[in-house]
C-alpha cells in the first residue's frame, strides 16, 4: 500500500490563482481530512469527510472548498489564493474515528 | 473552540535518558487522545493513544499518562535516542469524535 498520497510537494501561487490539492488514500478509509500548519504551529483542521459525498468544515475552512466523490480522494480547493493561506497542507486518512494516517505534505508559498 | 497546549516548546535530553513530554488540554469531554511525532519535512506519525477510561498506556519505550482530574497527558520516552529528536504532539477528539484538536507541538532534541 502507498498509504495516504498527496500532490504537488511544493507550489508557488500568485495572489488570487486557484489550485487544487490532490490527496488519495489506498487503505479503503471511510475518514478523511485536511490539515494546515503554519510554521512553528500545530495543525488547524480545514475540512473532513466521513466517507463518500459527506464532508464538513473544520476549525478553519474559509478559503477553501472540498469535494468526496469517491472513498480514495479528497481534493482541497484554493479559490482566490491570499497570503495568509502559505503554509504546509496535510491530508490524513483513518478507518474510524482515531489513528490517522498522514501523507508527506504540500508546501505552498502564496506571493 | 478546545485548547490543547504544551508547557514547554523545546527539551533537550541526553541520549540515554528518559523524556517527558506533557501537554495540557480544555475539554474535559474529550474522551480519546493520541500522541504524534512529526520529524522535520514530513507528516505526523501516531506513536500511542489513550482513551479516557484509562490513566495509563504503555507501549515500546513509549507511555502516556492521562490525568483527567487536571485534564492533563504526558508522554514519556525510556532511554531517549537519537532518533527520537523530532516534534511531538498530542490531539484530542471533539465532543463528536470527528475533529481533533492539536496542540503547538514540543521540539525534542537528543544530545549524543
Amino acid at each position: 500500500n502507498a498509504g495516504v498520497t498527496q500532490t504537488p510537494k511544493f507550489r508557488i501561487l500568485k495572489i488570487g490563482q486557484s489550485m487544487t490539492l490532490q490527496c488519495t488514500q489506498d487503505m479503503n478509509h471511510n475518514y478523511m481530512y485536511w490539515y494546515r500548519q503554519d510554521p512553528g504551529m500545530g495543525l488547524k483542521l480545514i475540512y473532513y469527510s466521513v466517507g463518500a459525498g459527506i464532508t464538513d468544515k473544520g476549525e478553519v475552512p474559509n478559503g477553501y472548498n472540498v469535494s468526496r466523490s469517491t472513498t480514495e480522494d479528497f481534493p482541497l480547493r484554493l479559490e482566490l489564493a491570499a497570503p495568509s493561506q502559505t503554509s504546509v497542507y496535510f491530508c490524513a486518512s483513518s478507518p474510524r474515528k482515531e489513528t490517522q494516517y498522514f501523507g508527506p505534505g504540500t508546501r505552498l508559498l502564496v506571493l | 473552540g478546545e485548547s490543547v497546549g504544551l508547557h514547554l516548546p523545546t527539551l533537550s535530553v541526553q541520549e540515554g535518558d528518559n523524556s517527558i513530554i506533557n501537554c495540557a488540554y480544555s475539554n474535559s469531554a474529550s474522551d480519546y487522545f493520541i500522541w504524534y511525532k512529526q520529524e522535520s519535512g514530513k507528516g505526523p506519525q501516531f506513536i500511542i493513544d489513550i482513551r479516557s477510561n484509562m490513566d495509563k498506556r504503555q507501549g515500546q519505550r513509549v507511555t502516556v499518562l492521562l490525568n483527567k482530574t487536571v485534564k492533563h497527558l504526558s508522554l514519556q520516552i525510556a532511554a531517549t535516542q537519537p532518533g527520537d529528536s523530532a516534534v511531538y504532539f498530542c490531539a484530542e477528539t471533539s465532543n463528536t469524535g470527528n475533529q481533533f484538536y492539536f496542540g503547538t507541538g514540543t521540539s525534542l532534541t537528543v544530545i549524543p
